[in-house]
Order: C-alpha cells, then sequence, then structure tokens
C-alpha cells in the first residue's frame, strides 16, 4: 500500500546497528506517553510505554526514556533488524482529557541490510 | 483474539458525494475512537465513544462528518458531502475501558477524494 510518511523526518541504520528516535511532546501535564509502530498499509501498532512517575522502561529489544525536564521522550531499538523499518509515532495523553491520545508527527526508521 | 476490524480498506469518490466507514472493535471493548490521518502526519483524534454514547466530538467537522455506535459495538463514520481535503486514511481503535490507556488499532481504510 501507499506509504504512511512521505514527507516525515528519517532516520537511516545499519542492521545490527542500534536506533534512537526522538520526540519532543508538547503539555507539561500530559502524564502517559505511548510509542506506535506504524508500518506501510497497517494502523499503529504499540510498542511501549512509560508514564510521568518513571524516567526510563525496558521492554524487549526497546527502551524508553522519559524527560520532563525539557518535555523529551526517546525510543531506543537495539540491534536493529530490517523488519523494524516503519514510522514511528510518540503519543501523549493528559489525565483529565479522558483518554484522548495526541499524536506527534512521526520519524521513518529505513533498516539498510 | 481477533483485532479491530474495518472496512472497505479503500475507497475512492468523488467531491460532494457521500462514503461511510464501518469499524468493529476488539470483542468487550466498551471504548471505540475514530482518528483521521493525513498523509505523513500522526492521527488526529475524530471521536470517542463509551459504549453508546459520545464522550468526546470536538475536533469532528460536524458539519460534513457523522458518527455512530448505536448498540455500543460496532461503529460507522460517515462524511457527507466529502471534500478534497478529506483524503486520508481513517483508523478505528477500542481499548477495554475508557480509562484503558493503550489503545488497538484497526488496519484503517484509506480514502480518497478526486
Amino acid at each position: 500500500g501507499e506509504s504512511v510518511g512521505l514527507h516525515l523526518p528519517t532516520l537511516s541504520v545499519q542492521e545490527g546497528d542500534n536506533s534512537i528516535i526522538n520526540c519532543a511532546y508538547s503539555n507539561s501535564a500530559s502524564d502517559y506517553f505511548i510509542w506506535y509502530k506504524q508500518e506501510s498499509g497497517k494502523g499503529p501498532q504499540f510498542i511501549i510505554d512509560i508514564r510521568s512517575n518513571m524516567d526510563k522502561r525496558q521492554g524487549q529489544r526497546v527502551t524508553v526514556l522519559l524527560n520532563k525536564t525539557v518535555k523529551h521522550l526517546s525510543l531506543q531499538i537495539a540491534a536493529t533488524q530490517p523488519g523494524d523499518s516503519a514510522v514511528y509515532f510518540c503519543a501523549e495523553k493528559t489525565g483529565n482529557a479522558g483518554n484522548m491520545l495526541t499524536f506527534g508527527g512521526g520519524t521513518r526508521l529505513m533498516v539498510k541490510p | 483474539e481477533a483485532g479491530v476490524a474495518q472496512s472497505p480498506r479503500y475507497k475512492i469518490i468523488e467531491k460532494r458525494q457521500s462514503v461511510a466507514f464501518w469499524c468493529n472493535p476488539i470483542s468487550g471493548h466498551a471504548t471505540l475512537y475514530w482518528y483521521q490521518q493525513i498523509l505523513g502526519q500522526g492521527p488526529k483524534l475524530l471521536i470517542q465513544f463509551q459504549n453508546n454514547g459520545v464522550v468526546d466530538d470536538s475536533q469532528l467537522p460536524k458539519d460534513r462528518f457523522s458518527a455512530e455506535r448505536l448498540k455500543g459495538v460496532d461503529s460507522t463514520l460517515k462524511i457527507q458531502p466529502a471534500k478534497l481535503e478529506d483524503s486520508a486514511v481513517y483508523l478505528c481503535a477500542s481499548s477495554p475501558t475508557r480509562s484503558t490507556d493503550t489503545q488497538y488499532f484497526g488496519p484503517g481504510t484509506r480514502l480518497t477524494v478526486l
């Protein structure tokens, strides 16, 4: 299908290297953050989340870091694989806004074999 | 467990025509969301349902967009009449409850308005 993010910032990495994708969020009152992966022609897929009372959370090959001082979120992918190629979005939720997620603009990750 | 189902997957219409999209959430999920994703951007929430009631529709262009979830299960999003700028992917997501953070997305419907 047609690519999701033709005009997105792109990060190109070699297979096996580590990837770091960054996101600046807007609302200092946001208390929950999620990273989604979106492959071409598919809906966003949950990767990992973190609450505002934490500054780091690890999953399988992925780590999310939260710096509330500068309102910055990052996603680290260890030993990047070709299957990691996709567009990655961060999203934030503010506690008094129901379950409304606000998505960032996304970053395209391209993994070179 | 079956995921969120959406149909059709693709739709091409002329401007000023009407179109409807269908979503069936994950079984048992009370909360359903419709998002619009314009090419190159992140999804933007249009409307949120809790069972058959609307929780938030503040970003739904109500002059042309409407949505319903009459029986609290599947949902329909309609655009009437469509404009060129409505060309986008329309994503449906669901979560078990309104307070559950993780939302599970369907594959989306790609709409092209000519």
